[in-house]
């Protein structure tokens, strides 16, 4: 079945700065990458995903990079901000069956 | 207007007893699914429907069993907890099958004394 790695496990960044997180999936089958941000006391919520004809998807601060060759990929943040602070989870899918990485703890300091 | 619920929030139960937790979303989805987060934010997913029908079923005890009486509802019932069994169980949903954004509740805290 399908695995998913998520690094780092913790990461504190200043304000302003850039945050990446990176992911690594097992299944060359799946064909769905979606990032959920989770905030205290809430469900995940989707910030960002991308399909396996994709390479590459921009939201505002937001953008995510897929290669597929190397089962790898990435979500970074811009311009980091106080309430960009949460739990971050990649997730690889085939056919909705979606497994989560172990997700990220972001701080990101004022 | 909320999308996806999830009743209770909390839930602080005796090992043994026998408990349920019900989903409901308004979002005119097909799919329905229920997760695991355990004690390290690890999510897990348990069980998966599609219009009323189970498509998705991991490795979970037969004490767990999900019912859905209709595409907008999906109810879990866990019999005889277990310790184990503490942790936030999340219900999702979406639109159909094919790759889709998938759309949490707020979880429900379920804590075993």
């Amino acid at each position: 079945g399908e695995n998913v790695e998520q690094h780092p496990s913790t990461l504190s960044v200043q304000e302003g700065d850039s945050a990446v997180i990176k992911c690594t999936y097992s299944d060359s089958a799946s064909n769905y990458f979606p990032w959920y941000k989770q905030e205290l006391g809430k469900g995940p919520q989707l910030i960002i995903d991308i399909r396996s004809n994709v390479g590459e998807k921009k939201d505002q601060r937001i953008a995510v990079t897929l290669n597929k060759t190397a089962k790898h990929f990435s979500l970074h943040i811009t311009e980091t901000q106080p309430e960009d602070s949460a739990v971050y989870f990649c997730a690889a899918s085939l056919n909705n069956d979606m497994r989560f990485g172990a997700g990220t703890r972001l701080t990101v300091k004022p | 207007d909320t999308a996806v619920s999830q009743t209770p929030k909390y839930l602080v139960t005796q090992m043994g007893n026998d408990k349920s937790i019900k989903c409901e979303q308004n979002l005119g989805h097909d799919t329905m699914y229920w997760y695991k987060q355990d004690s390290k934010k690890f999510l897990k997913i348990m069980f998966s429907y599609n219009n009323k029908e189970l498509i998705i079923n991991e490795t979970v005890p037969n004490r767990f069993s999900p019912k859905s009486p209709d595409k907008a509802h999906l109810n879990l019932h866990i019999n005889s907890l277990e310790l184990g069994d503490s942790a936030v169980y999340f219900c999702a949903s979406s639109p159909g099958t094919a790759n889709q954004p998938q759309h949490f509740g707020d979880g429900t805290r379920l804590s075993i004394l």
